[in-house]
């Protein structure tokens, strides 16, 4: 099983309010990432990480925001949620310079913007 | 353009019977395809990996299989139990980009019933 930890697991919230995604691993993993997956649907990419201090947009547009201030840790934001906003958010991680790049997720975060 | 297209959509079968999953892609420059179980409201599990020279690959009772010239692969499951109900996610890796770009199918929900 993948060390890898996202928190809230669910989270039910009001339009307009700020929010932090958490995700953590302790594989040491230098890259990492976010992905958005809507009900029946494929996982889109919205955020990744090389490494610290390193973030880049994905193929998704979206209007979160992310840091990269230790290896381990690599939070989204969102600074007014929108009923739009409501999905779950994947957080995965995997080795820089791995044979196959393998993905680890987290279990992932159910969000809903009432 | 780079596609993953996976059928069927969902299936349902008996506890203890087989069945086969269906991923056909389009994504070049290939890298190496992946089969991924998710559970309901979890992050997605890897099965298996195969590159470019593997054409079978398994995992306990879970076969998957690439054709890499028809740009097709397979997941066989055997004597299915009913903790195998889930989404079944293929996904195709590519290298044409530093990232390594991964493009996700939409799944097969597989619903194994007693």
């Amino acid at each position: 099983e993948a060390d890898i930890y996202q928190t809230p697991r669910y989270l039910v919230i009001g339009t307009g309010k700020k929010i932090t995604l958490e995700c953590s691993q302790t594989m040491g993993h230098d890259k990492m990432y976010w992905y958005q997956q809507d009900p029946g649907m494929e996982l889109h990419l919205i955020h990744y990480s090389y490494g610290v201090n390193s973030t880049e947009k994905g193929d998704l547009s979206s209007e979160s925001t992310v840091s990269r201030i230790r290896t381990e840790h690599f939070p989204l934001t969102l600074e007014s949620a929108r009923p739009s906003h409501t999905s779950q958010y994947l957080c995965a991680s995997s080795e820089e310079g791995g044979k196959t790049d393998e993905q680890y997720f987290g279990p992932g975060t159910r969000l809903t913007v009432t | 353009k780079n596609q993953v297209e996976q059928s069927p959509q969902s299936l349902i079968i008996l506890e203890g019977k087989n069945c086969t999953l269906q991923c056909n892609y389009t994504v070049s420059p290939f890298s190496n395809l992946r089969w991924y179980k998710q559970d309901t409201g979890r992050g997605p599990v890897s099965l298996t990996i195969m590159t470019f020279s593997e054409n079978t690959k398994s995992n306990g009772r879970y076969t998957a299989t690439l054709d890499a010239d028809t740009k097709q692969s397979s997941l066989h499951i055997t004597a299915s139990q009913l903790s195998d109900s889930a989404s079944y996610i293929c996904v195709v890796s590519d290298r044409g980009s530093t990232l390594g770009r991964l493009y996700f199918g939409r799944g097969t929900q597989l619903t194994v019933w007693p």
